[in-house]
C-alpha cells in the first residue's frame, strides 16, 4: 500500500496569505492519481482537485494542485476566512487507496 | 450531482453489528460507484471498500475483509454498510461516497459525499 506523509501537520498563515501544502508518497502514484480534499468540523470532506492538478467545478481558482510521482503540493493563493480547515490528500494509483494525515490550516 | 443521504446515528454493543444505509438521487445509480469511508473521532479518514451497483461487485481494503459486506438495492437506489463484531475501535462517522474510479488502476477519487453516520460503539 502506498503510504502519504502530508506536511506540515498544522499551517498557521492569515487571511490574504498564501498557503502551501505537501504530500509525500511512498512510491510513485500512477499517472499522478492523486486528489486533495478539504474538510470542516462536523462536515464531510469536499473534493477540490483529482489527478493532481484537474480542477473541480464550483472550486475557487485560489486552489490549486500540482505535482508528479512522489511530490505533490496544494497551493491556496490568498486565504479567505472559509478556508481554514483541514486538508488531506489521497492517491488512487495504487492496488488500494489511502489518504494522508491531513494538513490543519488554522488562523494566526 | 448525486446527492447521497445516510441513516441516522447508532449506538452499538461490543460484538453486535451495525447496518448503515446511503441513498443515493439525481443522476443514474447503475453509472455509478459507490465507497464507504470512515473516520474515527479526531483522526484520518479511512476507506474501507466500494460496491459496483450495476454489477454487484464488491471490493474491500484488506483490513476490513470478512467483517465487512456492502450491498446496494438498485429499486431504492439505497447502498449499504454493514459492519460485524464491532468493537470500540470502530467508533467511528462512516461517510459513503460516490467513487469515480480509473481503468487502470481501479481505484478513484470521491466527488460527492453523504453526511455521514455516527457509530458509537460501547457497553
Amino acid at each position: 500500500e502506498i503510504v502519504l506523509t502530508q506536511s506540515p501537520g498544522t499551517l498557521s498563515l492569515s487571511p490574504g496569505e498564501r498557503a502551501t501544502l505537501f504530500c509525500r508518497a511512498s512510491q510513485s502514484v500512477t499517472s499522478n492519481y492523486v486528489a486533495w480534499y478539504q474538510q470542516k468540523p462536523g462536515q464531510a470532506p469536499r473534493l477540490l482537485i483529482y489527478g493532481a492538478s484537474n480542477s473541480v467545478t464550483g472550486i475557487p481558482d485560489r486552489f490549486s494542485g500540482s505535482g508528479s510521482g512522489t511530490d505533490f503540493t496544494l497551493t491556496i493563493s490568498r486565504l479567505e476566512p472559509e478556508d481554514f480547515a483541514v486538508y488531506y490528500c489521497q492517491q488512487y494509483g495504487g492496488s488500494s487507496l489511502s489518504f494522508g494525515g491531513g494538513t490543519k490550516v488554522e488562523i494566526k | 450531482q448525486v446527492q447521497l443521504v445516510q441513516s441516522g446515528a447508532e449506538v452499538k454493543k461490543p460484538g453486535s453489528s451495525v447496518k448503515v444505509s446511503c441513498k443515493a438521487s439525481g443522476g443514474i445509480f447503475n453509472s455509478y460507484t459507490f465507497s464507504w469511508v470512515r473516520q474515527a473521532p479526531g483522526q484520518g479518514l479511512e476507506w474501507m471498500g466500494r460496491i459496483i451497483p450495476l454489477l454487484g461487485r464488491t471490493n474491500f481494503a484488506q483490513k476490513f475483509q470478512g467483517r465487512v459486506t456492502i450491498t446496494a438495492d438498485k429499486s431504492t437506489t439505497t447502498v449499504f454498510l454493514e459492519v460485524n463484531r464491532l468493537t470500540s475501535e470502530d467508533t467511528a462517522v462512516y461517510f459513503c461516497a460516490r467513487d469515480w474510479i480509473t481503468a487502470d488502476s481501479g481505484n478513484g477519487y470521491f466527488d460527492s459525499w453523504g453526511g455521514g453516520t455516527l457509530v458509537t460503539v460501547s457497553s
